[in-house]
């Protein structure tokens, strides 16, 4: 069965500071990959996907992840956090095309300290 | 707001009620699923519904659990004699086909007396 792990439980940061959010799936065939961000009280959005192409995938909010197929990962990444970057950050996958059941990490609490 | 609406956002049930989570999908959107987060969780897919059909429920308990997608109106998650255990937040997503990204709605935070 798929799965999806998120290394950080809780990572906490100082304003200006460089993120990366761990995600590995383990799952051998072809892959949609998401991270979605839940800001406090709020729904799940949705950050970037991967589907194909280029592995360098840029979303909104300066977000980006990186797709390695080798190393099974997707992990995301921002230069430099703000304090309304504080949320909760999901990794999930997918089976790729015609799939529609996300499998989701565990989620990743990130909070900014001014 | 044209985004999915669901509703109650906090539902409060004694053991043995029924808790019924309701669900409209996003304008447009005819392909409706449910997940649930139980605390420290990720989110686990329950079921998929489109209009009037149950396409995949692989992920809801056997006994208790049952969701539907009426022609017209939201769709319904509904759990009957509700246990402890059901104490969890239940998140409804849309997208306009299987292939295109869910859109999530706020969820449903029930909790069981």
């Amino acid at each position: 069965a798929q799965s999806v792990s998120q290394h950080n439980h809780h990572v906490i940061l100082s304003e200006a500071a460089s993120l990366e959010l761990g995600c590995n799936y383990s799952y051998g065939g072809t892959v949609n990959l998401f991270w979605y961000v839940q800001y406090p009280g709020q729904h799940l959005q949705l950050l970037l996907k991967y589907f194909s192409g280029d592995p360098l995938v840029k979303g909104i909010k300066g977000f980006e992840a990186e797709f390695i197929k080798s190393k099974f990962s997707f992990n995301l990444r921002k230069p430099s956090v703000q304090w309304s970057d504080t949320a909760e950050y999901f990794c999930a996958a997918d089976s790729g095309a015609g799939s529609y059941q996300l499998t989701f990490g565990k989620g990743t609490k990130l909070s900014v300290i001014p | 707001n044209a985004g999915v609406m669901q509703n109650p956002r906090h539902l409060v049930r004694r053991r043995g009620q029924e808790a019924r989570l309701r669900c409209s999908p996003m304008k447009g959107h005819s392909h409706v699923y449910w997940y649930r987060q139980l605390p420290e969780e990720g989110l686990k897919f329950m079921v998929y519904l489109q209009k009037e059909n149950i396409i995949d429920e692989s992920g809801m308990p056997k006994e208790r659990f049952s969701a539907e997608f009426p022609k017209e109106g939201p769709s319904i998650l509904r759990i009957q004699q509700v246990v402890r255990g059901d104490s969890a937040a239940y998140f409804c997503a849309s997208s306009g086909t299987a292939d295109q990204p869910q859109h999530f709605g706020d969820g449903t935070r029930l909790s069981i007396l």
